[in-house]
């Protein structure tokens, strides 16, 4: 009954590569964001999507772009992998007027 | 959003309170104090939060003094299980304005309870 899921939970992969990693919520939430942890922990937000639009994209190269099929899933799609690409990835939900957002485990994607 | 100021790490005693100081001296009076958490190799997950007034939930008690530039997060009694990370963070929180999501996480503090 995971509240913000995400898989896979680790992502090893060869620079260059195409990879995706899924998120899904099951809180009825109609907002969605992915943040990004790097090596010296700092977190910061990527995307947000309010009912399946775009609602904030904080300077990130066109190779990610999320996709979201309906407000309970965003995925997150990363094209030409390179090894900067490399940290732990975290979906979250919220509702659009809370402040409250919730957390998926992370992604930790490893590019060689 | 006002920036904020955190000790980077602190000890507790098992079973004693843990207080965490947080600074944001440039605070603005439609911004509002956050307190998330951060356990080793999980997500990020939300404590508290207010604005003036003093908060408690289930999970800790917010103390934010009157002129509003700091704020004390308390934890009543620490488990072994509160070890994490505690990010403070300052940002105005809007009605429907999606921005709240744009949460600026710092370095934090590394608080560690010893039994």
């Amino acid at each position: 009954d995971t509240a913000v899921s995400q898989t896979p939970k680790y992502l090893v992969t060869q620079m260059g590569n195409d990879k995706s990693i899924k998120c899904e919520q099951n809180l009825g939430h109609d907002t969605m964001y992915w943040y990004k942890q790097d090596s010296k922990k700092f977190l910061k937000i990527m995307f947000s999507y309010n009912n399946k639009e775009l609602i904030i994209n904080e300077t990130v190269p066109n190779r990610f772009s999320p996709k979201s099929p309906d407000k309970a899933h965003l995925n997150l799609h990363i094209n030409s992998l390179e090894l900067g690409d490399s940290a732990v990835y975290f979906c979250a939900s919220s509702q659009w007027t809370n402040e409250k957002l919730f957390f998926g485990s992370g992604t930790q994607l490893s590019v060689l | 959003d006002a920036k904020t100021t955190q000790p980077p790490s602190m000890d507790c005693a098992e079973g004693r309170a843990a207080n965490l100081p947080c600074n944001h001296s440039t605070i603005s009076g439609n911004e509002y104090v956050y307190w998330y958490r951060q356990i080793h190799s999980q997500g990020p997950q939300y404590i508290i939060h207010g604005l003036k007034n003093n908060e408690t939930n289930e999970m800790a008690s917010l103390i934010i003094t009157e002129d509003r530039k700091s704020s004390t997060l308390i934890l009543p009694h620490a488990t072994l299980r509160d070890t994490a990370v505690y990010y403070c963070i300052v940002r105005v929180a809007t009605q429907g304005g999606g921005s709240q999501g744009n949460l600026i996480f710092g370095k934090g503090t590394k608080l560690s309870v010893k039994p």
